[in-house]
């Protein structure tokens, strides 16, 4: 089965500096990775998703994310965080059926 | 834009009691999905469905049941509901052959006594 692990249960920065959060994968054959953002008591919000092509992939509100298949690695990046950044942040990968199966999340905090 | 509508945002109920789970989408999406949202474990797939009257069992489908009548409703029920069935549930749907891109509602919390 395919899986995503993300390594960091919690990541702080101040405003204004670089936001990474990290995601590694495990597949068989070629895959569809995602990230989902939710804020405080609501649902999950589609960022970012590569299947192919171009290994930075542009999103959402600002956030890209890199694909790094040497590394099997889809790390998600902003160049300067916002407050409004602070959320919890899920990896996905497409399993086989249209499934996705996500990472345990990372609690992003940003600080002013 | 599409939209996922779960009609319950927080329940409370009794253990053993029965409970239902609503979830229209208004897309015309094939695929729609259960998911139950724990801390520290993610979101894991509880049931899903490809089609009316439909039903695949996800990772952890003991102890739910769901129903698909129509293409834009997805059910799902909690026979006889226990503690550790206290939860966020997420109701998400998608296109037939999209890349899975996946759109969800704003989840319904459950809290079982």
């Amino acid at each position: 089965a395919q899986s995503v692990a993300q390594p960091e249960d919690q990541v702080n920065v101040a405003e204004g500096n670089p936001l990474t959060v990290k995601c590694t994968y495990s597949v068989s054959g070629n895959p569809y990775l995602f990230w989902y953002v939710q804020y405080p008591n609501r649902g999950l919000q589609f960022l970012l998703k590569y299947i192919t092509g171009d290994n930075l992939v542009k999103g959402s509100y600002g956030f890209e994310a890199e694909f790094n298949k040497s590394q099997t690695s889809f790390h998600l990046k902003k160049p300067s965080a916002l407050v409004s950044d602070s959320a919890l942040y899920f990896c996905a990968v497409r399993d086989i059926d249209y499934k996705l199966s996500f990472g345990a999340g990372t609690t992003v905090t940003v600080r002013a | 834009d599409v939209k996922v509508t779960q009609s319950s945002r927080y329940l409370v109920k009794r253990t053993g009691e029965k409970v239902f789970l609503e979830c229209v989408q208004d897309m015309d999406h094939e695929n729609m999905f259960w998911y139950r949202q724990d801390p520290g474990l993610g979101l894991r797939l509880i049931y899903f469905s490809y089609d009316v009257k439909m039903k695949e069992k996800g990772d952890i489908p003991e102890g739910y049941s769901v129903s698909r009548e129509k293409k834009e409703r997805f059910s799902l029920i909690l026979e006889s509901a226990s503690t550790n069935q206290t939860s966020m549930y997420l109701c998400a749907s998608s296109l037939r052959g999209d890349h899975g891109e996946l759109f969800f509602g704003e989840g319904s919390r459950l809290t079982v006594l």
